[in-house]
């Protein structure tokens, strides 16, 4: 099956610094990718949508600008928190769209825990 | 609207029961709906999903039942078992976005 890993799978970094977060899968290329915020004990949150090449496409409410998005191949796509806050302390997870495949299957990421101190 | 319903928002089953979890949505444009499971740390993986044009899909023990004149889909889950302990979380996905609204979240106790 289609295997997307995410690396770390846990971060801890002080206020105001900058945290990477990659997502890539591993045996297929994702011609979409797509960021999620998962808060303790709640749904999963779209943050953006990325298409390899090109800019993110951000959901209403996500800055952009302190939750950068580069999909820079087929199979890998980074999420950076810049100025980390301890409100950004959460579970971020990734998928990817398999270009090849089912148009709408997402596979998931672990996820990451981030924890901003 | 792009909102997905969920209930029941925990429910507990004894071990060889049904767990049947509900879904409603009210946007007639979303027209594929996938079910995932989620372990505590983990990351959600897909169960089952559906396109509106079938009523019922199986898969093994999971069954999803589609009603798309009430806007509805529940999951059912048969013969329930302690391992299927965890949060499951119905989704919808709008025509030609390949977005997903996931809905709130079910936390599920099987218990032995």
């Amino acid at each position: 099956g289609a295997v997307v890993s995410q690396h770390p799978s846990r971060v801890i970094c002080k206020s105001g610094t900058s945290v990477k977060i990659e997502c890539r899968s591993l045996d297929f290329q994702a011609t979409t990718m797509f960021w999620y915020r998962q808060f303790p004990k709640q749904s999963l949150m779209l943050m953006a949508t990325s298409n390899e090449g090109s800019k993110a496409t951000y959901e209403q409410g996500v800055e952009k600008d302190k939750f950068l998005i580069n999909h820079a191949s087929l199979t890998l796509s980074t999420l950076t928190v810049t100025s980390a806050h301890p409100e950004d302390s959460s579970f971020y997870i990734c998928s990817a769209r398999d270009g090849q495949g089912s148009h709408y299957e997402q596979y998931f990421g672990p996820g990451t825990r981030l924890t901003v101190t | 609207q792009q909102q997905v319903k969920q209930s029941p928002q925990s429910l507990i089953v004894q071990k060889g029961g049904i767990s049947i979890i509900n879904c409603a949505y009210e946007n007639t444009a979303f027209d594929y709906f996938p079910w995932y499971q989620q372990f505590p740390g983990k990351g959600p993986a897909l169960l089952i999903a559906i396109r509106p044009d079938v009523s019922e899909k199986k898969e093994g023990r999971f069954t999803i039942s589609f009603n798309k004149s009430a806007k509805q889909f529940s999951l059912h889950i048969m013969d329930s078992q302690p391992g299927d302990s965890a949060t499951y979380f119905c989704a919808a996905s709008p025509d030609g976005t390949y977005k997903y609204i996931f809905g709130t979240g079910t936390r599920l106790k099987v218990l032995a």
